[in-house]
């Protein structure tokens, strides 16, 4: 049973470039969230996708979108990169509900 | 506004030697507490969901606890393989909205 898969695993970008990672769930799972994890902290949450919509945001800027397909795959797309956005990104999946989320192994994305 | 605060922020301890890690939290409508585990380059893994006070979960070395207001990882007899990042998250409806939110994790070494 495949659990959450991220690509790529590592991103070099410079400074006001884009960026798109993505991110496959476990399998039987619906519901996707994206984390921003900086070095030494906790992961910090973006957006979460049900049913192909963005259902709930935390504090990041429109720069930070995203898209879900019918797969139930998703999309990170970042615009403008700053070097602040230099972190490990994380994906997370579950059923909708109150399950727990089971995480990848993340995208570290290093802005130059 | 919700707070997750977990302590301390690093811990070394000998293999064998018990302890136990705190998470306190302040948020209006608790709906789980999660306990997560994070080894260098990895996305957290799932450990423990607890709902409500009073509750207790036990794997292997580890029981997690929780009252009102904080939480406890304990660690029995550790060895160098529990050495990792231990992530503490509390859901909660914020606006209406389940949300995740993290503590910033407490990073345990186990020597030999």
């Amino acid at each position: 049973d495949a659990g959450v898969t991220q690509s790529p695993t590592h991103l070099i970008k410079t400074r006001g470039q884009q960026v798109t990672l993505r991110c496959s769930p476990k399998s039987g799972h619906d519901t996707v969230s994206w984390y921003q994890q900086a070095l030494g902290q906790g992961p910090q949450f973006i957006f979460q996708y049900y049913e192909e919509e963005e259902r709930q945001r935390g504090n990041f800027p429109d720069r930070f979108s995203g898209h879900q397909f019918p797969n139930y795959s998703s999309e990170l797309n970042v615009n403008a990169l700053l070097l602040g956005d230099s972190a490990l990104y994380l994906c997370a999946s579950s059923l909708a509900g109150n399950s727990p989320l089971h995480f990848g192994n993340g995208t570290r994305l290093t802005v130059t | 506004e919700d707070q997750v605060t977990q302590s301390p922020e690093a811990l070394r301890l000998q293999e064998g030697e018990s302890s136990s890690l705190n998470c306190s939290y302040t948020v209006s409508g608790l709906r789980g507490l999660f306990w997560y585990r994070q080894d260098p380059g990895k996305g957290p893994e799932f450990l423990f969901t607890l709902y409500s006070a009073g509750e207790e979960k036990e794997k292997e070395r580890l029981k997690a606890t929780l009252t009102k207001k904080e939480s406890f990882l304990h660690i029995t007899a550790p060895k160098p393989e529990d050495s990792a990042t231990y992530l503490c998250a509390v859901q909660a409806l914020i606006q209406g909205a389940q949300k995740l939110v993290f503590g910033q994790g407490t990073r345990l070494t186990i020597n030999p």
